[in-house]
């Protein structure tokens, strides 16, 4: 099975910036994603990555590296509707994607 | 509004009993996949399918089955419900099986067995 490791819970204040690591270990590799979830509601897409190095979208940015089974996202300029679950997810070479179980960032004023 | 229903949205089924989750797509997707959610275990995989007529197991498919007669419809059936299946669950599907294609969810389903 796949193996999807990332921290339980952050906080931080708003105006601040978060990194979420991700590390994984996956039999084959055909990208890896991060999606926000809201208490209560389904998950969002947020980044992709299958290339080395860094993506970014606004305030958030997605980085990768394949070699070393590690990504992280970065949030910058934190603001309170940025509090949400941050699930890592990996497609393997079957394409399954699984997800690890997520990380609860509390933005606090 | 395309998107990707699923019904009911809550239930309270007794053990034992069986049940269906429906998951319907009109996005024309073709890979689909359920997942159960717990709290502290996150998104796990039950079963999923790349395409009408395949299916595959995920990680956590004992109990559940599933089918794909259309591109459209991917119910989750459980056979004999028993309590370690309370959880709410979520069906997902993405454009294809290539790697970029990002995976939309429904709105969940919130099952309590009792």
């Amino acid at each position: 099975g796949q193996n999807i490791d990332q921290p339980t819970e952050m906080t931080a204040t708003e105006g601040a910036i978060v990194q979420i690591n991700c590390t994984y270990q996956t039999s084959g590799f055909n990208g890896l994603f991060w999606y926000q979830q809201h208490a209560g509601e389904a998950p969002t897409f947020l980044s992709y990555n299958v290339l080395d190095g860094l993506e970014e979208k606004g305030r958030f940015s997605s980085f990768l590296s394949r070699s070393k089974g590690y990504s992280y996202l970065l949030l910058k300029e934190l603001q309170m509707k940025d509090s949400a679950s941050y699930l890592c997810a990996v497609k393997d070479r079957d394409y399954k994607l699984s997800f690890g179980a997520g990380t609860t960032v509390t933005v606090r004023a | 509004t395309a998107g990707i229903t699923q019904a009911p949205t809550s239930q309270i089924l007794a053990a034992g009993r069986s049940m269906t989750l429906r998951c319907t797509q009109d996005m024309r997707h073709n890979a689909m996949y359920w997942y159960r959610q717990d709290l502290g275990l996150g998104l796990r995989l039950i079963h999923y399918s790349n395409t009408a007529g395949t299916t595959g197991k995920g990680e956590v498919p004992d109990g559940y089955s599933v089918s794909r007669a259309n591109t459209d419809d991917f119910p989750l059936t459980l056979a004999s419900a028993v309590p370690s299946q309370t959880s709410v669950y979520f069906c997902a599907s993405s454009d294809s099986l290539e790697g970029s294609a990002e995976a939309f969810f429904g709105q969940g389903t919130r099952l309590t067995v009792v």
